[in-house]
């Protein structure tokens, strides 16, 4: 079976600073796909990156990136320059190779100060 | 830009009433899905429909959950006699293919309270 942890169920960021939000996730695959959805409210869950457990490197989307430590099965997005658009829940998200539905965490509640 | 739309928003019904949720997915996509969020807990897959028929489905969707595409741009979740479990935020996505590189877009959801 697939789990994956947010143990951050709130955060809060000062404009224009830097916060990071922590994923574990669990499994026995040895190929699988991690996830980060952005749900701002009221509105529909969006993809925000995406990384293949294949490669070493950390997948990058202009101010979100994430340090993907597959040793330690552990799955963090950095949100830079956090503005006010990135108020949102944000839902950390794995799939196996061999299927496409998701499996999510419970989620992290971000604020972005101003 | 396209988006995945549902409805009711909200919806409120009786513990054994039947009920149908709507979806209209991307029209290009091919691959249609249905998830749904117990307050306080996670999002969970419920099933996964490609070609009119169902190609995935988890534990959670048992004989009183049915899926169908009746007429090419709706995709409805129904319940059969729903239970007060069954209270939960249900999630629609559609996707053009399924693989993890094609983004599956989720709708904003349907509240379905169970009295």
């Amino acid at each position: 079976a697939q789990t994956v942890t947010q143990s951050q169920p709130e955060m809060s960021v000062q404009e224009a600073e830097t916060v990071t939000l922590s994923c574990t996730y669990d499994t026995s695959e040895s190929n699988y796909y991690l996830f980060w959805y952005k749900q701002p409210p009221s509105r529909q869950m969006i993809l925000v990156i995406r990384q293949e457990a294949y490669k070493q490197q950390n997948a990058t989307e202009n101010r979100f990136s994430v340090n993907f430590q597959k040793a330690a099965k552990s799955f963090s997005l950095k949100i830079s320059d956090s503005q006010l658009g990135d108020t949102a829940m944000y839902f950390c998200a794995f799939m196996k190779a061999t299927g496409n539905q998701f499996y999510f965490g419970t989620g992290t509640s971000l604020t972005v100060i101003p | 830009e396209p988006e995945v739309t549902q409805t009711p928003s909200h919806q409120v019904t009786q513990m054994g009433q039947e009920v149908i949720l709507r979806c209209v997915p991307i029209s290009n996509h091919l691959y249609f899905y249905w998830y749904r969020q117990i307050l306080g807990q996670k999002v969970e897959f419920l099933v996964s429909f490609y070609n009119n028929e169902i190609s995935e489905k988890s534990e959670i969707f048992d004989d009183q959950f049915s899926v169908e595409r009746p007429d090419g741009s709706n995709f409805t979740l129904k319940i059969r006699s729903t239970k007060l479990e069954d209270s939960a935020m249900y999630f629609c996505a559609s996707g053009e293919g399924p693989f993890y590189q094609e983004t599956q877009y989720f709708g904003p959801g349907t509240r379905l309270l169970v009295l």
